[in-house]
This record gives C-alpha cells, sequence and structure tokens, in this order.
C-alpha cells in the first residue's frame, strides 16, 4: 500500500523559533496534501489542504501566518510553525489521497510538538 | 454542517468481551465512512471502511455496517484481545477524490484488561 512518511516523529522547540513539519509520499504522488492537528484525549482537526503548485487552503479559524504550507512537488508538503508557543504544542499529522481514484486516505505517523 | 459523532470513552473490557462502539453521523449526501486505530504515540491506520448505504466494512475481527436510515456505523467486535486497546476514531469523507480529507468524531479510548 501507499506509504506516507512525516518527519521529524517529535520535536522540542524553544518559544519564538520556527519548525518545519516534513510530509512526504513515498512511493506515490500527491497533488493533495492534508495537515490536522490533535490535542490530547481529542479529535483530529483539518487545518489545511495543502496544494501542490498553489496556495493553501485553511479551514476557518486557523492562522495561516502561523500556520506556512508549502506544497513545491508532487510528493512533499511542509507545515511550518512560525514563532512558536507553548500553546502551539500539540500533535501533528499529515495525510495524503491515492488509492483507487484517490479516494483512500495514507496518514503519516505524526509529529509531537513541544513548545517550551 | 457535517459532523461525527461517537460514544464517549474511556472503554474498559475485559479480554474475550464483546465491544460495540457507536458512531453516528451528519453529512449531506453519500459520504464514504471509516474507522481508523490508533496506537499510543503512533499515527493513524485505517482499520475498515464502507463506500454505500449496507455495506459491510470488516477487518481483523471488527466489523461496522453503513446505515443510512439510521446514519450509524457502529463498531463490533466479538472478542476483544489486550492488543486492541488503542483509540478508535470514526470517519466520514464527502469528497471523492479527495480520500485524505476526513471529518473525524472524538475518538473513543478502549482499554483491554487481561
Amino acid at each position: 500500500g501507499a506509504v506516507v512518511s512525516q518527519h521529524p516523529s517529535w520535536v522540542i522547540c524553544k518559544s519564538g523559533t520556527s519548525v518545519k513539519i516534513e510530509c512526504r509520499s513515498l512511493d506515490f504522488q500527491a497533488t493533495t496534501m492534508f495537515w490536522y492537528r490533535q490535542f490530547p484525549k481529542q479529535s483530529l482537526m483539518l487545518m489545511a489542504t495543502s496544494n501542490e503548485g498553489s496556495k493553501a487552503t485553511y479551514e476557518q479559524g486557523v492562522e495561516k501566518d502561523k500556520f506556512l504550507i508549502n506544497h513545491a512537488s508532487l510528493t512533499l508538503s511542509t507545515l511550518t510553525v512560525t514563532s512558536a508557543h507553548p500553546e502551539d504544542s500539540s500533535f501533528y499529522i499529515c495525510s495524503a489521497g491515492g488509492g483507487f481514484l484517490n479516494t483512500e486516505a495514507f496518514f503519516g505517523q505524526g509529529t509531537r510538538l513541544t513548545v517550551v | 454542517g457535517d459532523s461525527v459523532t461517537q460514544m464517549e470513552g474511556p472503554v474498559t473490557l475485559s479480554e474475550e468481551a464483546f465491544l460495540t462502539i457507536n458512531c453516528t453521523y451528519t453529512a449531506t449526501g453519500y459520504p464514504s465512512l471509516f474507522w481508523y486505530v490508533q496506537y499510543p504515540g503512533e499515527g493513524l491506520q485505517l482499520l475498515l471502511k464502507a463506500t454505500k448505504a449496507d455495506d459491510k466494512g470488516s477487518n481483523k475481527g471488527f466489523e461496522a455496517t453503513y446505515r443510512k436510515e439510521t446514519t450509524s456505523f457502529h463498531l463490533e467486535k466479538g472478542s476483544v484481545q489486550v492488543s486492541d486497546s488503542a483509540v478508535y476514531f470514526c470517519a466520514l469523507n464527502k469528497v471523492y477524490n479527495q480520500g485524505g480529507k476526513l471529518i473525524f468524531g472524538q475518538g473513543t479510548e478502549l482499554s483491554v484488561k487481561p
């Protein structure tokens, strides 16, 4: 099956710094990827849709200047958390559509971000 | 708007007990329905899915039937194991060719004791 790899698996950063998270589709091309955020013991909330070669589409309430998304190739989307603060600490997961007619979702393993 | 509602957890069962996790959805049109499982510290794994009414998804002893009349997709397993301990998410997808775009329920934590 299709594989989506996310890197890093966990990261600790200081307040005010920026952190980049990568999401790669390893054996298929993904024109669209999705970024989710998961708070402890809560559900996954869609943050944005990452579109290859164009601007990301953000869900209501998500700060696009805080969470920069770049989808420069058919296999890589990046999420950069800018000027991170402790409240940005969370579990971030990406997904890519694939399979027959792009109807299946393949998830990365997630990135645990801790801002201190 | 579209949404998914799951029964609250945590659910604690003894090994070999019967499991039911309720899931209901609100959506226009004809969504596809999914169950995902998340083990501690890991990402999500697809457990099973159903793409149209009356379809039954099954995998690893888990089953769920897409009931359009009751807008439900309840997860069941006849005999749980300790290794089934995880968080289970019910989800729906409405954009047929964007399989990665899902609406999730709040998750139900399952703990199976030996």
